[in-house]
């Protein structure tokens, strides 16, 4: 099956820095990636949605200017937090999907990062 | 609009014994659904998918969900549960394969942690 690789897998972080995650498709053109949050003993949220080359889809509630989405290929796409404080710490996860014209792939996850802030 | 309710955040089991977590989902029309499952610290596996094919779907490791249009139940059963099958189950349910503007978002339930004893 397709393979989607997220990297750090771990990273911790003093406050106020900017920490970027990865998410690669390895074996399929990600049209479209999603990126999630879980909190702990909670169920994933979603926090934005992003297509190749355009401005990604926010959740509500989610700051755009503190996790900044860019896709700018059909296999990377990259979510940095910026100027982390301790309540960023969390468990965030990208998905990806192509959902290119005529094809329809179900979603792909990476295996997630662990996000410390210190 | 597409909602997922698991009714059970922990089961607890004996090796050997049957497995049953539960999912009832809400959706305004055909609904594509989901198992994953999540190990500690790591990302999802697809364990299954339901699209509007056989009502009874088999996945990975022994695991199979039936969709029950008439009780809008999508429950996950396993004749034998093994120790490696302790982890967290998501039911999933789809708002669309990216036609007619959806963005082909995955909605997640809460979670169910199934626990398996010796």
């Amino acid at each position: 099956g397709a393979v989607v690789s997220q990297h750090p897998s771990r990273v911790i972080c003093k406050s106020g820095t900017s920490v970027k995650i990865e998410c690669r498709s390895l074996d399929f053109q990600a049209t479209t990636m999603f990126w999630y949050r879980q909190f702990p003993k909670q169920s994933l949220m979603l926090m934005a949605t992003s297509n190749e080359g355009s401005k990604a889809t926010y959740e509500q509630g989610v700051e755009k200017d503190k996790f900044l989405i860019n896709h700018a290929s059909l296999t990377l796409s990259t979510l940095t937090v910026t100027s982390a404080h301790p309540e960023d710490s969390s468990f965030y996860i990208c998905s990806a999907r192509d959902m290119g014209r005529g094809r329809v792939t179900e979603a792909f996850f990476g295996q997630g990062t662990r996000l410390t802030v210190v | 609009a597409q909602s997922v309710t698991q009714l059970d955040s922990h089961v607890s089991v004996s090796e050997g014994t049957p497995v049953l977590l539960r999912c009832n989902y809400s959706s305004s029309y055909s609904p594509s659904l989901f198992w994953y499952v999540q190990h500690p610290n790591k990302g999802l596996q697809l364990l299954l998918k339901y699209t509007s094919a056989a009502t009874l779907v088999k996945g990975i490791n022994g695991f199979e969900a039936e969709f029950k249009k008439s009780e809008t139940s999508f429950h996950l059963t396993k004749p034998s549960a093994h120790m490696s099958d302790a982890a967290e189950y998501f039911c999933v349910v789809s708002d669309g394969e990216g036609y007619g503007g959806s963005q082909g978002n995955l909605i997640f339930g809460k979670g169910t942690k199934l626990s398996v004893k010796p």
